[in-house]
């Protein structure tokens, strides 16, 4: 079965504080997706994935790609409070363009 | 801007109902999608679509058909509605290139089912 993983679930911080979000999948793919949701509105896309090794950056956000360990995270520096919202990962299968999707970080980041 | 209208907004009815959400696309993408999210469970896959008259079923299609009778115009069906049904509705287009690779979604349809 295809899972993908995504750790912590819910995560309270500080602002000027660094943390990660770490997303786990199961399958081999080498493409993944991060997304930002807040409260009520839909997916934005933040960061596309598509090789072992990606590294992609916009503003106080990273993100990377480890195809071998099937591992990306979301890392994310000196946080400020705009960036609470919930943030998903998705793995992109060979399987008809299906995305698995993870279950969501909430970030609530205090001032 | 993918250019992808979602309607209704929101809808509430109750059950036993049939009910029809509409996506609408301006860009002639092949690829659309419908997902329901529920909390806990991220986005899951209900039906896909590849092309006009081409649908094929996703993870939870138990309960739903859809429709693609043109490539703009993406349906989602509830043939009667239960209450597990009730959650927020996201249609998706898909680019296989250029500099919007990736997923672009809608912005959601509530559907609350009494």
């Amino acid at each position: 079965e295809l899972k993908v993983e995504q750790n912590p679930l819910f995560l309270s911080m500080q602002e000027g504080k660094n943390y990660t979000i770490y997303c786990n999948y199961s399958t081999t793919s080498d493409r993944l997706y991060w997304y930002r949701q807040d409260p009520g509105k839909s997916l934005e896309s933040l960061f596309v994935l598509l090789s072992n090794g990606a590294v992609k950056q916009e503003g106080r956000l990273m993100a990377s790609l480890d195809t071998k360990a099937r591992l990306s995270t979301l890392h994310i520096t000196a946080a400020v409070h705009d960036l609470s919202a919930t943030y998903f990962c998705a793995v992109d299968t060979d399987s008809n363009y299906q995305l698995i999707w993870g279950a969501g970080t909430k970030l609530i980041i205090k001032p | 801007d993918a250019g992808i209208t979602q309607s209704p907004r929101h809808k509430v009815t109750e059950t036993g109902t049939p009910v029809t959400l509409r996506c609408h696309q301006t860009e002639n993408h092949r690829y659309m999608y419908w997902y329901r999210q529920d909390p806990g469970h991220g986005l899951r896959l209900i039906h896909y679509s590849y092309g006009v008259k081409d649908t094929d079923k996703g993870e939870v299609s138990d309960g739903y058909s859809v429709s693609r009778s043109k490539t703009e115009d993406f349906l989602l069906t509830l043939e009667s509605a239960t209450s597990s049904q009730t959650s927020v509705y996201f249609c998706a287009i898909s680019e296989t290139s250029g500099p919007n690779y990736g997923y672009t979604f809608g912005s959601g349809t509530r559907l609350t089912v009494v």
